[in-house]
């Protein structure tokens, strides 16, 4: 069974420009997750997405966006980027159903550095 | 905001050493509590998801118990290995947001 899949795994981008982060979730699940972390913050919440509708956010600027398609995949965005945005950007997906009382499998991560 | 905390932040033990951690979070409006374990290098990985007061999981030489109404969960790691040198994250969802929100873990080194 295939895991999560987050493409790219790396990049780097400049100020102002925008990214674009993809996650393949697990072949059945249908909640995506999304996770900034940076040193000495941990894992901050970005947003989850359920059946193609976000169904919670995080407290991070509308700079950051996301979408999640009919088939699960999710893709994450982030617009003007600033140097605080460098980061390792996760996905996770689980089945969904009642929100986060089911495991949640981890990607490997995008790491974005803004230079 | 739901405020996570874990105790210790960092944590260094010889191989062999029973080690154990804290994970507090309000008691109210909670209905989950996960663990994470996260290696260096890695993705995090499912530990445990606890929903019940006094729920005890195990995994191997790993437990973790659950007291949802003074709010903590303790992990536990009975003779503590090399390879179990990762930092170990709660998150307990609360009936307010859904959200799944991490404490900033508790990181274990195990020296041989």
């Amino acid at each position: 069974k295939a895991g999560v899949t987050q493409t790219p795994r790396y990049l780097i981008k400049t100020r102002g420009q925008q990214v674009t982060l993809s996650c393949s979730p697990i072949s059945g699940h249908r909640s995506v997750s999304w996770y900034q972390q940076t040193p000495g913050q941990g894992l901050q919440f970005l947003f989850e997405y359920f059946s193609e509708t976000q169904r919670n956010k995080g407290n991070f600027p509308g700079r950051f966006s996301g979408r999640q398609f009919s088939n699960s995949r999710s893709e994450m965005n982030v617009s003007t980027l600033e140097l605080g945005d460098s980061a390792l950007y996760l996905c996770a997906s689980s089945f969904g159903g009642q929100p986060n009382t089911g495991e949640l499998f981890f990607g490997e991560g995008s790491r974005l550095t803004v230079l | 905001i739901l405020n996570v905390e874990q105790s210790p932040q960092s944590l260094h033990v010889q191989e062999g050493d029973s080690t154990n951690f804290t994970c507090s979070f309000p008691s109210s409006n909670f209905y989950a509590l996960h663990w994470y374990r996260w290696e260096t290098a890695k993705s995090p990985e499912a530990l445990f998801v606890m929903t019940l007061n006094g729920d005890e999981k195990k995994k191997g030489r790993i437990s973790a118990t659950l007291n949802t109404k003074e709010g903590y969960s303790y992990l536990y790691i009975k003779g503590s290995q090399p390879e179990d040198s990762a930092t170990y994250l709660c998150a307990p969802p609360s009936y307010n947001t859904d959200k799944l929100i991490f404490g900033t873990g508790t990181r274990l080194q195990v020296f041989p």
